[in-house]
Order: C-alpha cells, then structure tokens, then sequence
C-alpha cells in the first residue's frame, strides 16, 4: 500500500535551518507531484510547497526565498530544507501526495504521512 | 490569495443526526475542492474531491455538493467514528488555500 513517512523534525534556534525528508513506498514516485502541509499546534492546516513531478515548484509568500523543496527519485523520497527559520515556523510538518500522476499541481492530496514536529525556540 | 471561509466552526451533534457543513470560497474555483477529515493526532484524511467525488474507501454517508463559490459536506447519519476535524481546501489556484475547520463534537 502507498506510504509516506517524514523524518528530520527537532527543535532548532530562529535563524536556523533543518532539512525534512518523506520517504514514500507503494506507487511510482517519479510520476507523482508531491506537497508539504503544516499545522501550527491548534491550529489549522497550511500549504507551504509543491514539488511537481518533472521537477518545478510553488511556495507561498510565507516561506518563499527561506524553504525549498526537491526529491530524488532513485530514493523515494522528497525533501524540504528549511533556512532562516522563525518562531511561526512551529508546527507539524506534513508531506502529501497529488491523487493523480503527471498532475501539474491541481490535485486533491490522497495520501498524507504522519508528520513531523519542527520547534523554533530559543 | 483565494480565502476559505468555514461554518460552524464547531457543531455539536448526536450520532444518527444528519450533519451540514458549509464552505465558501472568495472567488470561484469551479470545482477544484476537497473535502479532509482529521482526528486529533492523525493526519488528515481525504474523503470528497472535485466538490462532489467520494474517494475510495470513504463511506458513502459522506456526500459532497457545490459549485463555483459555495460548497457542502453533508453526513447523512453521523457515526461515533466520525467525530472529528473537517477541513475543505481549495485547489484551483496557488497559494491552495484551507479553511479554518469545522469540529463535529459529540452533543
């Protein structure tokens, strides 16, 4: 069955950096855009970025030019590495897979991970 | 940016009742909205797309209605296993966009 599975939370200072990763199993990842989502604790859900299948990607204003997104396909897995970070970058950190391949981002999310906590507190 | 706007925000309800919730959306967005459900804990789950299509394995309880700017999730009976987080999501544009959430509690 189709898995995601995040690693690389911790808490870390404000003006750090961490990098998450998502290892997936269970579909051909190649073919597939993939999103992280986060959830500030109590709070709702917010999209923070989309890596399309063959390699482009979207950022909110919010992270943009601090987050980037990128995968290795031989590996499964995607990564967000995340610079500069704020106190308002705490949250759970979710990856998400688009419900279609070949999507060019205008997808429901099928399969969601469990998350991973990022803290950013000195 | 595209703003979801949610209601109720909570909803007490008693298991049998037949439950509504509401989304709108700030400008249209055709059709290009999910529906999630998400319990405490747990990543959110998927349950309606394009406005209106149940996914796999989702109980057809769920049903899901709207166009363009307004939208509903509706469960026709409510389950003890359906007390939960219900979040509707925007996809026709970037940056996608969430509601704030609607929490189904028990009455």
């Amino acid at each position: 069955q189709v898995q995601l599975m995040e690693s690389g939370g911790g808490v870390v200072q404000p003006g750090g950096s961490l990098r998450l990763s998502c290892a997936t199993s269970g579909f051909t990842f190649s073919n597939y855009g993939m999103h992280w989502v986060r959830q500030a604790p109590g709070k709702g859900l917010e999209w923070v970025a989309f890596l399309q299948y063959d390699g482009s990607n979207k950022f909110p204003d919010s992270v943009k030019g601090r987050f980037a997104i990128s995968r290795d396909n031989s590996k499964n897995t995607v990564y967000l590495q995340m610079n500069s970070l704020r106190t308002e970058d705490t949250a759970m950190y979710y990856c998400a897979k688009e419900g279609a391949q070949y999507s060019h981002g205008y997808e429901a999310f099928d399969v969601w991970g469990q998350g991973t906590m990022v803290t950013v507190s000195s | 940016d595209i703003q979801m706007t949610q209601s109720p925000s909570t909803l007490s309800a008693s298991v049998g009742d037949r439950v509504t919730i509401t989304c709108r959306a700030s400008q249209s967005i055709s059709t290009w909205l999910a529906w999630y459900q998400q319990k405490p804990g747990k990543a959110p789950k998927l349950l309606i797309y394009k406005a209106s299509t149940l996914q796999s394995g989702v109980p057809s309880r769920f049903s899901g209605s709207g166009s363009r700017t307004e939208f509903t999730l509706t469960i026709s009976s409510l389950q003890p296993d359906d007390f939960a987080t219900y979040y509707c999501q925007q996809y026709n544009g970037y940056p996608q966009t969430f509601g704030q959430g609607t929490k189904v509690e028990i009455k």
